[in-house]
Protein backbone atom coordinates (compact mmCIF):
# COMPACT_ATOMS: atom_id res chain seq x y z
CA UNK A 1 0.00 0.00 0.00
CA UNK A 2 0.78 3.55 -0.90
CA UNK A 3 2.16 5.93 1.97
CA UNK A 4 2.68 9.65 2.16
CA UNK A 5 4.14 11.28 5.06
CA UNK A 6 4.74 14.92 5.29
CA UNK A 7 6.09 16.98 8.26
CA UNK A 8 5.80 18.87 10.10
CA UNK A 9 2.30 19.27 10.31
CA UNK A 10 2.50 22.88 11.34
CA UNK A 11 4.54 25.11 10.56
CA UNK A 12 4.92 29.25 11.35
CA UNK A 13 7.75 31.27 9.78
CA UNK A 14 8.71 34.98 9.94
CA UNK A 15 8.56 36.47 6.42
CA UNK A 16 11.71 36.50 5.17
CA UNK A 17 12.66 33.00 7.62
CA UNK A 18 13.53 30.30 4.44
CA UNK A 19 12.41 26.99 5.56
CA UNK A 20 11.48 23.14 4.35
CA UNK A 21 8.86 21.10 3.85
CA UNK A 22 8.85 17.08 4.04
CA UNK A 23 7.61 14.24 2.19
CA UNK A 24 8.65 10.82 2.43
CA UNK A 25 6.98 7.88 0.01
CA UNK A 26 6.58 4.72 -0.05
CA UNK A 27 5.46 3.06 -2.98
CA UNK A 28 6.29 0.39 -5.43
CA UNK A 29 7.42 1.91 -8.24
CA UNK A 30 7.13 5.78 -8.82
CA UNK A 31 5.48 7.34 -11.66
CA UNK A 32 5.32 10.51 -10.06
CA UNK A 33 5.32 12.77 -7.01
CA UNK A 34 3.19 15.88 -7.28
CA UNK A 35 3.25 19.10 -4.96
CA UNK A 36 -0.14 21.08 -4.34
CA UNK A 37 -1.31 24.32 -2.15
CA UNK A 38 -4.37 24.28 -0.92
CA UNK A 39 -6.05 27.82 0.40
CA UNK A 40 -8.65 27.68 2.94
CA UNK A 41 -12.08 27.17 1.81
CA UNK A 42 -10.33 26.36 -2.11
CA UNK A 43 -9.52 23.42 -4.03
CA UNK A 44 -5.74 21.95 -4.16
CA UNK A 45 -3.76 24.02 -6.68
CA UNK A 46 -0.81 22.17 -8.43
CA UNK A 47 2.50 23.43 -8.52
CA UNK A 48 5.30 20.40 -9.37
CA UNK A 49 5.44 17.37 -10.58
CA UNK A 50 8.88 15.24 -9.69
CA UNK A 51 9.83 12.21 -11.74
CA UNK A 52 13.30 10.86 -10.45
CA UNK A 53 15.92 10.90 -7.96
CA UNK A 54 17.79 13.93 -8.61
CA UNK A 55 15.27 16.17 -10.29
CA UNK A 56 14.77 20.18 -9.01
CA UNK A 57 11.42 22.30 -10.12
CA UNK A 58 11.52 25.83 -9.34
CA UNK A 59 9.01 28.01 -8.88
CA UNK A 60 9.29 31.59 -7.57
CA UNK A 61 10.26 31.25 -3.72
CA UNK A 62 9.22 27.50 -3.94
CA UNK A 63 11.77 24.57 -5.13
CA UNK A 64 10.96 21.07 -4.75
CA UNK A 65 13.58 18.15 -4.62
CA UNK A 66 13.22 14.68 -5.19
CA UNK A 67 15.59 11.81 -3.67
CA UNK A 68 14.48 7.93 -3.80
CA UNK A 69 12.81 8.14 -0.13
CA UNK A 70 11.36 11.67 0.21
CA UNK A 71 10.64 15.23 -1.36
CA UNK A 72 11.60 18.61 -0.09
CA UNK A 73 9.58 21.93 -0.74
CA UNK A 74 12.20 24.68 0.00
CA UNK A 75 10.97 27.97 0.57
CA UNK A 76 13.20 30.98 0.18
CA UNK A 77 12.43 33.78 1.82
CA UNK A 78 8.62 33.44 2.33
CA UNK A 79 6.20 36.10 1.99
CA UNK A 80 2.44 36.19 3.72
CA UNK A 81 1.15 35.29 0.89
CA UNK A 82 2.68 31.99 0.86
CA UNK A 83 0.80 31.01 3.55
CA UNK A 84 -1.38 27.74 2.66
CA UNK A 85 -1.91 24.33 3.37
CA UNK A 86 1.10 22.39 1.62
CA UNK A 87 0.01 19.14 -0.44
CA UNK A 88 2.37 16.28 -1.42
CA UNK A 89 0.74 12.95 -3.50
CA UNK A 90 1.88 9.79 -5.19
CA UNK A 91 1.47 8.33 -8.09
CA UNK A 92 2.85 4.57 -8.93
CA UNK A 93 2.67 2.29 -11.23
CA UNK A 94 0.02 -0.73 -10.95
CA UNK A 95 -0.69 -4.04 -12.04
CA UNK A 96 -3.34 -4.07 -14.42
CA UNK A 97 -2.67 -0.51 -15.82
CA UNK A 98 -5.43 1.46 -16.99
CA UNK A 99 -7.01 4.17 -14.99
CA UNK A 100 -5.56 2.60 -11.41
CA UNK A 101 -1.89 4.11 -12.80
CA UNK A 102 -3.43 7.70 -12.31
CA UNK A 103 -4.57 7.60 -9.10
CA UNK A 104 -3.14 9.80 -6.61
CA UNK A 105 -2.32 9.03 -2.94
CA UNK A 106 -1.79 12.34 -0.64
CA UNK A 107 -0.55 13.12 2.43
CA UNK A 108 -2.15 15.07 5.10
CA UNK A 109 -0.21 17.88 4.37
CA UNK A 110 1.68 20.99 6.33
CA UNK A 111 -0.12 24.12 7.39
CA UNK A 112 2.39 27.07 6.88
CA UNK A 113 1.59 30.03 7.96
CA UNK A 114 4.21 33.19 7.16
CA UNK A 115 3.87 36.12 9.67
CA UNK A 116 4.82 39.80 8.47
CA UNK B 1 -12.77 28.94 -19.00
CA UNK B 2 -14.44 27.56 -15.91
CA UNK B 3 -11.91 24.46 -15.26
CA UNK B 4 -13.98 22.02 -12.82
CA UNK B 5 -17.35 23.53 -11.45
CA UNK B 6 -19.00 21.50 -8.73
CA UNK B 7 -22.56 22.50 -6.63
CA UNK B 8 -23.76 22.99 -4.77
CA UNK B 9 -21.09 24.80 -2.60
CA UNK B 10 -22.62 24.36 0.99
CA UNK B 11 -24.81 21.76 1.92
CA UNK B 12 -26.70 20.16 4.96
CA UNK B 13 -28.16 17.04 4.92
CA UNK B 14 -30.68 14.97 7.13
CA UNK B 15 -29.62 11.37 8.15
CA UNK B 16 -30.98 9.26 5.97
CA UNK B 17 -31.89 11.71 2.97
CA UNK B 18 -29.74 11.65 -0.45
CA UNK B 19 -28.35 13.94 -2.56
CA UNK B 20 -25.98 14.18 -5.62
CA UNK B 21 -23.26 16.41 -5.50
CA UNK B 22 -22.81 18.15 -9.28
CA UNK B 23 -19.19 18.20 -11.18
CA UNK B 24 -18.53 19.44 -14.60
CA UNK B 25 -15.11 20.08 -16.23
CA UNK B 26 -14.42 22.16 -19.78
CA UNK B 27 -11.32 20.64 -20.27
CA UNK B 28 -12.18 17.94 -22.43
CA UNK B 29 -10.61 15.73 -20.01
CA UNK B 30 -11.05 11.51 -19.83
CA UNK B 31 -10.23 11.27 -16.58
CA UNK B 32 -12.58 12.38 -13.33
CA UNK B 33 -11.96 11.48 -9.54
CA UNK B 34 -14.04 12.41 -6.83
CA UNK B 35 -11.91 12.88 -3.50
CA UNK B 36 -13.19 13.51 0.54
CA UNK B 37 -11.01 15.17 2.56
CA UNK B 38 -11.45 15.27 6.56
CA UNK B 39 -9.95 17.46 8.99
CA UNK B 40 -5.86 15.75 9.47
CA UNK B 41 -7.03 12.76 7.44
CA UNK B 42 -5.57 14.26 3.81
CA UNK B 43 -7.50 13.78 0.73
CA UNK B 44 -9.41 10.03 0.37
CA UNK B 45 -10.35 8.48 -3.48
CA UNK B 46 -13.84 7.75 -3.12
CA UNK B 47 -14.45 7.17 -7.04
CA UNK B 48 -12.81 7.74 -10.27
CA UNK B 49 -13.63 7.43 -13.67
CA UNK B 50 -11.52 6.71 -17.16
CA UNK B 51 -14.06 7.97 -19.32
CA UNK B 52 -17.99 8.46 -20.00
CA UNK B 53 -19.20 4.83 -19.66
CA UNK B 54 -16.53 4.11 -17.41
CA UNK B 55 -16.24 4.12 -13.20
CA UNK B 56 -14.35 2.12 -10.81
CA UNK B 57 -14.16 2.24 -6.77
CA UNK B 58 -11.05 4.10 -5.01
CA UNK B 59 -10.22 3.45 -1.37
CA UNK B 60 -13.82 4.55 0.22
CA UNK B 61 -16.85 3.66 -2.02
CA UNK B 62 -19.40 2.68 0.38
CA UNK B 63 -22.29 4.67 0.84
CA UNK B 64 -22.08 6.27 -2.55
CA UNK B 65 -22.42 5.94 -6.15
CA UNK B 66 -21.49 7.44 -9.67
CA UNK B 67 -22.21 7.46 -13.16
CA UNK B 68 -20.52 9.23 -16.10
CA UNK B 69 -22.81 9.31 -19.09
CA UNK B 70 -20.53 12.02 -20.71
CA UNK B 71 -17.21 13.79 -20.63
CA UNK B 72 -18.28 16.50 -19.29
CA UNK B 73 -20.00 15.34 -15.81
CA UNK B 74 -19.29 13.44 -13.04
CA UNK B 75 -21.84 13.28 -10.13
CA UNK B 76 -21.53 11.42 -7.13
CA UNK B 77 -24.63 10.26 -5.39
CA UNK B 78 -24.98 10.02 -1.43
CA UNK B 79 -27.51 7.57 -0.41
CA UNK B 80 -29.29 7.31 3.11
CA UNK B 81 -26.88 10.05 4.45
CA UNK B 82 -24.95 9.02 7.71
CA UNK B 83 -23.09 11.52 9.85
CA UNK B 84 -19.76 9.74 9.06
CA UNK B 85 -20.30 11.43 5.62
CA UNK B 86 -19.83 14.53 6.81
CA UNK B 87 -16.94 15.98 4.62
CA UNK B 88 -15.49 18.38 2.20
CA UNK B 89 -15.84 16.89 -1.53
CA UNK B 90 -13.56 17.59 -4.24
CA UNK B 91 -13.93 16.30 -7.51
CA UNK B 92 -11.01 16.96 -10.02
CA UNK B 93 -9.80 15.69 -13.66
CA UNK B 94 -6.64 15.50 -15.37
CA UNK B 95 -5.61 14.65 -19.15
CA UNK B 96 -4.56 11.11 -20.12
CA UNK B 97 -0.93 11.85 -19.36
CA UNK B 98 1.23 11.21 -16.43
CA UNK B 99 2.95 14.49 -16.12
CA UNK B 100 -0.38 16.75 -15.98
CA UNK B 101 -1.49 17.26 -12.05
CA UNK B 102 -4.93 16.91 -11.42
CA UNK B 103 -7.39 20.25 -11.54
CA UNK B 104 -9.48 20.60 -8.85
CA UNK B 105 -12.56 22.16 -7.89
CA UNK B 106 -13.66 24.38 -5.12
CA UNK B 107 -15.15 21.94 -3.31
CA UNK B 108 -18.13 21.08 -1.34
CA UNK B 109 -19.28 20.98 2.23
CA UNK B 110 -21.75 18.49 3.45
CA UNK B 111 -23.16 18.31 6.98
CA UNK B 112 -24.94 15.42 7.91
CA UNK B 113 -27.08 16.03 11.15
Amino acid sequence: EDQVTQSPEALRLQEGESSSLNCSYTVSGLRGLFWYRQDPGKGPEFLFTLYSAGEEKEKERLKATLTKKESFLHITAPKPEDSATYLCAVQAFRLGGGGSNYKLTFGKGTLLTVNP
Amino acid sequence: NAGVTQTPKFRILKIGQSMTLQCTQDMNHNYMYWYRQDPGMGLKLIYYSVGAGITDKGEVPNGYNVSRSTTEDFPLRLELAAPSQTSVYFCASSPDRINYGYTFGSGTRLTVV
